[in-house]
């Protein structure tokens, strides 16, 4: 069976401060690891995908993720904080033979000016 | 290009009522899902398809049903609403070994 899960459900930082977004997941194999990101009664909008090709994941808006198998984690990071990136956060994992995704709870980022 | 579109965007219904979400995608996508989302709980998979005329259960089928008659759309049906069946609802599409799903804007529902 798969999880995922977000460590902190509520993240606040500062304007041009670091943005770091915690997942880790559980799977028997490797799965596909991706972010996920929620404006305000929005739908969900994916910033960056791991589908087993090089293990740092560049994405949009400036986001990037890394994968570290021996950690089984796929943390999100960006290193400046700006005010459109206060949203709502969610990791998913899905196996590679699989179809189904798997979502975290998701973290709400909150940036302060 | 609409992407996925969700119809209605808003109900709300009364306990016992049944109704119809409507999920319409243009990109020949063979894969569609229905999640309904709750605060502090994440995403949580309703039912999903992997092609036109095939449905299956996802994490929290029961109280709803689903077809897929035509590729491009996928319906959720709820027989007799619930207020535990208050959520937000999202469909999602996408093809296999291309995992970037694309999502609706969401349907929001309410119960009394």
């Amino acid at each position: 069976a798969q999880s995922v899960t977000q460590l902190g459900s509520h993240v606040s930082v500062s304007e041009g401060a670091l943005v770091l977004l915690r997942c880790n997941y559980s799977s028997s194999v490797p799965p596909y690891l991706f972010w996920y990101v929620q404006y305000p009664n929005q739908g969900l909008q994916l910033l960056l995908k791991y589908t087993s090709a090089a293990t740092l994941v560049k994405g949009i808006n400036g986001f990037e993720a890394e994968f570290k198998k021996s950690e089984t984690s796929f943390h999100l990071t960006k290193p400046s904080a700006h005010m459109s990136d206060a949203a709502e956060y969610f990791c998913a994992v899905i196996l590679i033979t699989g179809n189904q995704f798997y979502f975290g709870t998701g973290t709400s980022l909150t940036v302060i000016p | 290009n609409a992407g996925v579109t969700q119809t209605p965007k808003f109900r709300v219904l009364k306990t016992g009522q049944s109704m119809t979400l409507l999920c319409a995608q243009d990109m020949n996508h063979e894969y569609m899902y229905w999640y309904r989302q709750d605060p502090g709980m994440g995403l949580r998979l309703i039912h999903y398809s992997v092609g036109e005329g095939t449905t299956a259960k996802g994490e929290v089928p029961d109280g709803y049903n689903v077809s897929r008659l035509k590729k491009q759309n996928f319906l959720l049906g709820l027989e007799s609403a619930a207020p535990s069946q208050t959520s937000v609802y999202f469909c999602a599409s996408g093809n296999r070994g291309n995992y970037g799903y694309t999502f609706g804007s969401g349907t929001r529902l309410t119960v009394v």
